[in-house]
């Protein structure tokens, strides 16, 4: 149980174009879904915390209108970076929470290079 | 505010040797601790994790972590590992703040034949 996936799993774009990443709670519901970045040989950045229905929560310094989040439905949440740049290249990873308090099951993640 | 530190950066281990991974944290009251292992290239899988109760937490793959109040440690062990145990290790506390969990810097265990 408790599955999460992502697609697609690596996109390679052009830069000043937008990519769309799904991040999927396969057997379970979700109203919080997390998205974070992770840079090579280090930890995990969060970037937003996204909610069913509601507005996604950004972190600090992370830019809301660069980086779209939707949370339509209880097993779904899209991340959009919108007109990408090479700095934007990253891996992305999303989770939910599940199966107990501050319990997160995570993605395979994206890895996204942008040209 | 809540912090995490792995002290350990990169570990090298034998195979079959022991292994304890070292997480200490810093919380206000009493924490939610996670382990999460990473292979190259994919999220994180959860190991184990303490909400409250038995100090000593079963996992999978035979790994257990103890957490220790007194230390504010929560160290990661495994008695006999195997080379497929290779990979990146994070530590990570929760909060009551909608969920969010804070993750420590990793610690990479490589392991020889």
């Amino acid at each position: 149980g408790a599955v999460v996936s992502q697609h697609p799993s690596w996109v390679i774009c052009k830069s000043g174009t937008s990519v769309k990443i799904e991040c999927r709670s396969l057997d379970f519901q979700a109203t919080t879904m997390f998205w974070y970045r992770q840079f090579p040989k280090q930890s995990l950045m969060l970037m937003a915390t996204s909610n069913e229905g509601s507005k996604a929560t950004y972190e600090q310094g992370v830019e809301k209108d660069k980086f779209l989040i939707n949370h339509a439905s209880l097993t779904l949440s899209t991340l959009t970076v919108t007109s990408a740049h090479p700095e934007d290249s990253s891996f992305y990873i999303c989770s939910a929470l599940a199966g107990g308090p501050n319990t997160q099951y995570f993605g395979p993640g994206t890895r996204l290079t942008v040209l | 505010a809540q912090s995490v530190t792995q002290p350990d950066i990169h570990i090298t281990v034998s195979e079959g040797a022991s292994l304890e991974l070292r997480c200490n944290y810093s919380y206000g009251a009493t924490p939610y601790l996670f382990w999460y292992v990473q292979s190259p290239g994919q999220g994180l899988q959860l190991l184990l994790k303490y909400f409250s109760g038995d100090t000593l937490v079963q996992g999978i793959k035979g790994f257990e972590a103890e957490f220790k109040r007194s230390q504010s440690s929560f160290n990661l062990r495994k008695p006999s590992v195997h080379w497929s145990d290779a990979a990146e290790y994070f530590c990570a506390v929760g909060n009551t703040n909608a969920g969010k969990s804070t993750f420590g810097d990793g610690t990479t265990l490589t392991v020889k034949p």
